[in-house]
């Protein structure tokens, strides 16, 4: 079984400040983990993923999270937040032979200018 | 090229009522999955299609179908709606082949679905 933990449903910065959106996971296999982003009114869009090679990803948009097997986590960072950044991001994991997506809650983020 | 449409984008229906929501999926993409978006339970997984056969099942009631048809568009199916039914229904498409863990999802917009 797969679950995901998203810390802090709302996280609110300043145009300019650092951005981290906390995710820390579950799994019983060898996890594969996302990160999405949702604007309003939007589906999904994928912002970055761990697929086992390097710990650090890289992802769109100035984001990259870091694999931390000891500490379950994946957590999302930006080193400096623009006003576009506010949506709502979603942590998924993945693993197995399922084809299934399980995501977190999600966490809002706020950029105030 | 073009990304995964969903139809309709909006639609109000009353209690008792069924819906059907269509996902034409990216060129080339074999698997269909379907999501419901809500407020109080978040994304949970509806079911996933690959080939015209469904390989996946959440746990979502019988009211709840699927299917997909030859060229891969999928379409899904709410019967007896209830109030809770309101959400947000994603379709994602993917390649669906080789590792799943590694198969990425490109979602459509949704479609909103309003139930009085």
């Amino acid at each position: 079984a797969q679950s995901v933990t998203q810390l802090g449903s709302h996280v609110s910065v300043s145009e300019g400040a650092l951005v981290l959106l906390r995710c820390n996971y579950s799994s019983s296999v060898p996890p594969y983990l996302f990160w999405y982003v949702q604007y309003p009114n939007q589906g999904l869009q994928l912002l970055l993923k761990y697929t086992s090679a390097a710990t650090l990803v890289k992802g769109i948009n100035g984001f990259e999270a870091e694999f931390k097997k000891s500490e379950t986590s994946f957590h999302l960072t930006k080193p400096s937040a623009h006003m576009s950044d506010a949506a709502e991001y979603f942590c998924a994991v993945s693993g197995g032979s399922n084809y299934k997506l399980t995501f977190g809650k999600g966490t809002l983020l706020t950029v105030n200018p | 090229k073009a990304g995964v449409t969903q139809t309709p984008r909006y639609l109000i229906k009353t209690r008792g009522q069924q819906v059907t929501l269509s996902c034409s999926p990216i060129s080339g993409h074999r698997s269909v999955s379907w999501y419901q978006q809500t407020p109080g339970q978040g994304l949970q997984f509806l079911f996933e299609y690959f080939s015209e056969t469904q390989r996946n099942k959440g746990n979502f009631p019988g009211r709840f179908s699927g299917r997909q048809f030859s060229n891969s568009r999928s379409e899904m199916n709410v019967s007896t709606l209830e109030l809770g039914d309101s959400a947000l229904y994603l379709c994602a498409s993917s390649l669906g082949t080789g590792s799943s863990g590694a198969n990425v999802l490109t979602f459509g917009a949704g479609s909103r679905l309003t139930v009085l």
